[in-house]
């Protein structure tokens, strides 16, 4: 079974400043998908960005970035030029390649507060 | 609004009894997921179908069932409810235009369950 985990309980930026936050999976896997979620105090999830296993590029999104280590098994988000709104839980999620779909196994999450 | 509908978005009830959650998954979208997320805590995988049939189940409890009907929308029922199970349900989809999900699942709203 996968596991994803997440060090960091709580963290703190100042606005405009980059913050990097921490995740760490187990798989015997070699082909999957890992996710950074975002959810606010509305509560809803929204997908924030996406790197795929194969590909050795690390993603990026605008203003977030990660930097992905397959053979750490290391998968952290960088939120450059921090705003106000970032502030949310983060969550890392890991998903094996299926064609049928396949459950989104999630850390712990981390709560990120952006002050001004 | 992300294409997945959940119903009611809040829901108040009493101890020992039963509700039924409702999702709608974005058009075209065959594989529906639940997760249950308790206070200040991660998510949790419930159950997975994928075009009308049970595909993996989670952590799901015996009190609580779940289905996925022609027009693919699911249904998630709680019964014997207890002070424990009072969280936010999200239903999310994924299409099969993108195997294993890569694009992330789009979630719902969620519902807020209190059973007091």
């Amino acid at each position: 079974a996968q596991t994803v985990t997440q060090s960091q309980p709580e963290m703190s930026v100042q606005e405009a400043e980059t913050v990097t936050l921490s995740c760490t999976y187990d798989t015997s896997e070699n082909n999957y998908y890992l996710f950074w979620y975002k959810q606010p105090p509305s509560r809803q999830m929204i997908l924030v960005i996406r790197q795929e296993a194969y590909k050795q590029q690390n993603a990026t999104e605008n203003r977030f970035s990660v930097n992905f280590q397959k053979a750490a098994k290391s998968f952290s988000l960088k939120i450059s030029d921090s705003q106000l709104g970032d502030t949310a839980m983060y969550f890392c999620a890991f998903m094996k390649q299926e064609t049928s779909g396949s459950r989104l196994t999630f850390g712990e999450g981390t709560q990120l507060t952006v002050n001004p | 609004d992300s294409g997945v509908t959940q119903t009611p978005k809040h829901l108040i009830t009493a101890t020992g009894q039963r509700v039924t959650l409702r999702c709608s998954p974005r058009s075209g979208d065959l594989s529906v997921y639940w997760y249950q997320q308790s206070l200040d805590q991660g998510l949790q995988f419930l159950i997975q179908y994928y075009n009308g049939e049970e595909r993996a189940k989670g952590n799901i409890l015996e009190r609580f069932s779940a289905q996925q009907f022609p027009d693919l929308h699911s249904e998630l029922n709680l019964s014997s409810l207890e002070l424990g199970d009072s969280a936010l349900y999200f239903c999310a989809s994924s299409s099969p235009n993108e195997p294993g999900g890569r694009y992330g699942y789009t979630f719902g709203s969620g519902t807020r369950l209190t059973v007091v």
